[in-house]
């Protein structure tokens, strides 16, 4: 199998705090993994890809500082949403890809995040 | 630079109808995937099918079946026999070769399936 599990499944947060969230793969190791941000009704938009053991790579647009990626093994990544706001507010999706094949992301179940 | 589009927004149909989802891609690589992902309302993606791009064989699987022609840049998606449960938004997506990329996947805009009872 290939399942990816994200915690929390969901979370809401004061504006100004900071809020992680935690993308595992499960029954693989994932040398990659990607965070995915969605809009009520959008497609998805990549924000960064976490390789483990070194920084993340990051999208144009998407502030380093802002989200917070570390992949400290071959099964965990985190993504850190600092001093959110509002507008922060959003689906963010998770996904791994096993290690040693680069073909298909295997995607975790997301987590909603509302701030107020 | 790679682009995924879905031209249908949206899609409802009465259950037992057969339904086909329209993508069609460009990119500059000779080497390429394509993807469907299933997205239900509870939010996970359900990946679906991966196809490379020397293998334009036909695949079914159950009432899904998939339809690449390359030499239109389309990858289409046909449900048989709607049901209810397959209501859902379907995302194609592509990932080129570049590894230094880390393969990343663009996505289509999405089709939303209605199934009517």
């Amino acid at each position: 199998g290939a399942v990816v599990s994200q915690h929390p499944s969901w979370v809401i947060c004061k504006s100004g705090t900071s809020v992680k969230i935690e993308c595992r793969s499960l029954d693989f190791q994932a040398t990659t993994m990607f965070w995915y941000r969605q809009f009520p009704k959008q497609s998805l938009m990549l924000m960064a890809t976490s390789n483990e053991g070194s920084k993340a790579t990051y999208e144009q647009g998407v502030e380093k500082d802002k989200f917070l990626i570390n992949h400290a093994s071959l099964t965990l990544s985190t993504l850190t949403v600092t001093s959110a706001h509002p507008e922060d507010s959003s689906f963010y999706i998770c996904s791994a890809k096993k290690t040693g094949s680069w073909e298909t992301q295997y995607f975790g179940p997301g987590t909603r995040l509302l701030v107020l | 630079a790679q682009k995924v589009t879905q031209a249908q927004t949206e899609i409802s149909v009465v259950e037992k109808e057969d339904v086909t989802l329209d993508c069609v891609y460009e990119t500059r690589d000779t080497t390429y995937y394509l993807f469907w992902y299933k997205q239900p309302p509870s939010g996970e993606l359900v990946f679906l099918i991966r196809r490379n791009s020397f293998d334009e064989q036909n695949e079914i699987s159950g009432r899904y079946s998939w339809n690449f022609q390359k030499s239109t840049s389309s990858f289409n998606f046909t449900i048989t026999a709607s049901q209810v449960v397959d209501s859902a938004v379907y995302f194609c997506a592509l990932s080129g070769q570049i590894k230094a990329a880390g393969n990343k996947l663009t996505f289509g805009g999405g089709t939303r399936v209605l199934v009517k009872p």
